[in-house]
């Protein structure tokens, strides 16, 4: 089945403590890109991938950090949490190459941090 | 800086009606899309339209592109209760083809 999948769904963890979102998709994309969903703001572009080893910001990239090492993954970090990250995260991904933008999307991960 | 913007934030329609929701953007655009998300899960690509289009339809969606007016409205005919989540248009611009969000519309449909 093609998807996208996330680890973890839910996360509560504290100020300060590292942590990384994993994000896999198995349909061979080549772009990748993480949002954050907060009430009233919709959704806003963290980072984004264009493929293997390209990576750039999106529009609130500050306090995170990713990297596309291979293909299929595309894990969200963030070296010393703060709770106004506290937030609906999803992964997406799609294949512009073929001519379609249709983005795919993850379940979410919804992180608090305390 | 988000693109889109949707109007109504909000609507409530019984089972059977149409609801029409509206997008407006900023900036010229590849493509326009809508998605539909229900509470709190992951977000469903419903209906692409480019740049060169001005209506498309899908089943019981009908939207409709004005590049002129930068604005776009989707159409959901005959509604029915499991209808009910949060629409939210996006737009594709740039070479870097990025997909950035307006906050979207929740319809609730009333059985």
């Amino acid at each position: 089945e093609a998807q996208v999948t996330q680890n973890p769904r839910y996360l509560i963890t504290v100020t300060g403590k590292k942590l990384t979102v994993t994000c896999s998709q198995n349909m061979n994309h080549e772009y990748m890109s993480w949002y954050r969903q907060d009430p009233g703001l919709g959704l806003r572009q963290i980072y984004y991938s264009m493929n293997v080893e390209v990576t750039d910001k999106g529009d609130v990239p500050e306090g995170y950090k990713v990297s596309r090492k291979e293909k299929r993954n595309f894990p969200l970090i963030l070296e010393s949490p703060s709770p106004n990250q506290t937030s609906l995260y999803f992964c997406a991904s799609s294949s512009p190459g073929q001519g379609a933008d249709t983005q795919y999307f993850g379940p979410g991960t919804r992180l608090t941090v305390l | 800086s988000q693109q889109g913007e949707e109007d109504p934030q909000a609507l409530s329609i019984q089972e059977g009606e149409n609801a029409t929701m509206n997008c407006s953007y900023k900036t010229s655009i590849n493509n326009l899309q809508w998605y539909r998300q229900n509470s709190g899960r992951g977000l469903v690509h419903l209906i692409l339209i480019r740049s060169n289009e001005r209506e498309k339809h899908s089943g019981r969606l009908r939207v409709t592109l004005d590049t002129s007016k930068k604005s776009s409205s989707l159409l959901i005919t005959a509604s029915r209760a499991a209808d009910t989540a949060s629409y939210f248009c996006a737009t594709v611009s740039g070479s870097a083809r990025q997909l950035t969000f307006g906050s979207g519309t929740q319809l609730t449909v009333l059985p």
